[in-house]
């Protein structure tokens, strides 16, 4: 069975603090990794997409990275309007299920 | 205009009601899915298709039922609701890889 499993929960950072959040997977054939960002109350907002270890993308302030066994997004400089909860989610073998974690909450304070 | 939408946002029904929960998509996507999402365990997949004939029972799909009316169109239903059915539901589309998602509905089952 897929798994994801995303640290920390939550996460108090004050502007301009850099830091890392972590997605820790276990699946069977990953197709790709995917960052997703979400705002209270709204649907989940589509950052990046990783499809193999050593992959890195960049927007912003926002970096992920990926390994065999895990992804990072890296926040650099962090400012209150990237406050939101954080989504990772594998997919995985021939067809399209996606296994979501459940978020690290990332609060920045001016 | 947002590429995917749901109606209604938010509905308080209560416990026996027969309730529809409705998604809309201009992305042209063949692929659509249903999620509710609840404090601490994240995004669980109700149902999802990959096209009009095609439909597919998620993780969760007791108590659920979908109808995939035309490409654009993916609607979920609950035959009888029950309060552990309170929830924020989310309609998303994809093409192969990442997905979009819709607002959200905030369901309350009392």
């Amino acid at each position: 069975e897929d798994q994801v499993t995303q640290s920390p929960e939550a996460l108090r950072l004050q502007e301009g603090e850099s830091s890392s959040l972590n997605c820790s997977y276990t699946v069977s054939g990953l197709r790709g990794l995917f960052w997703y960002r979400q705002d209270p109350g709204k649907g989940p907002e589509f950052l990046f997409t990783l499809y193999s270890a050593g992959e890195e993308k960049e927007k912003e302030r926002l970096k992920a990275t990926l390994t065999k066994k895990e992804s990072f997004l890296h926040i650099t400089a962090p400012k209150p309007e990237d406050s939101a909860t954080y989504l990772c989610a594998v997919q995985a073998g021939g067809y399209q299920k996606v296994t979501f974690g459940t978020g690290t909450k990332l609060q920045v304070i001016p | 205009d947002a590429d995917v939408t749901q109606t209604p946002r938010n509905r308080i029904t209560k416990t026996g009601k027969r309730i529809m929960l409705e998604c809309s998509q201009t992305k042209g996507h063949d692929r659509m899915y249903w999620y509710r999402q609840d404090p601490g365990l994240g995004l669980r997949l109700i149902y999802y298709s990959f096209d009009v004939k095609d439909i597919n029972k998620g993780e969760i799909s007791d108590g659920y039922s979908v109808s995939r009316q035309a490409q654009a169109k993916f609607s979920l239903s609950l035959e009888s609701a029950i309060p552990n059915q309170t929830a924020l539901y989310f309609c998303a589309t994809s093409d192969y890889n990442e997905q979009f998602f819709g607002p959200g509905t905030r369901l309350t089952v009392l």
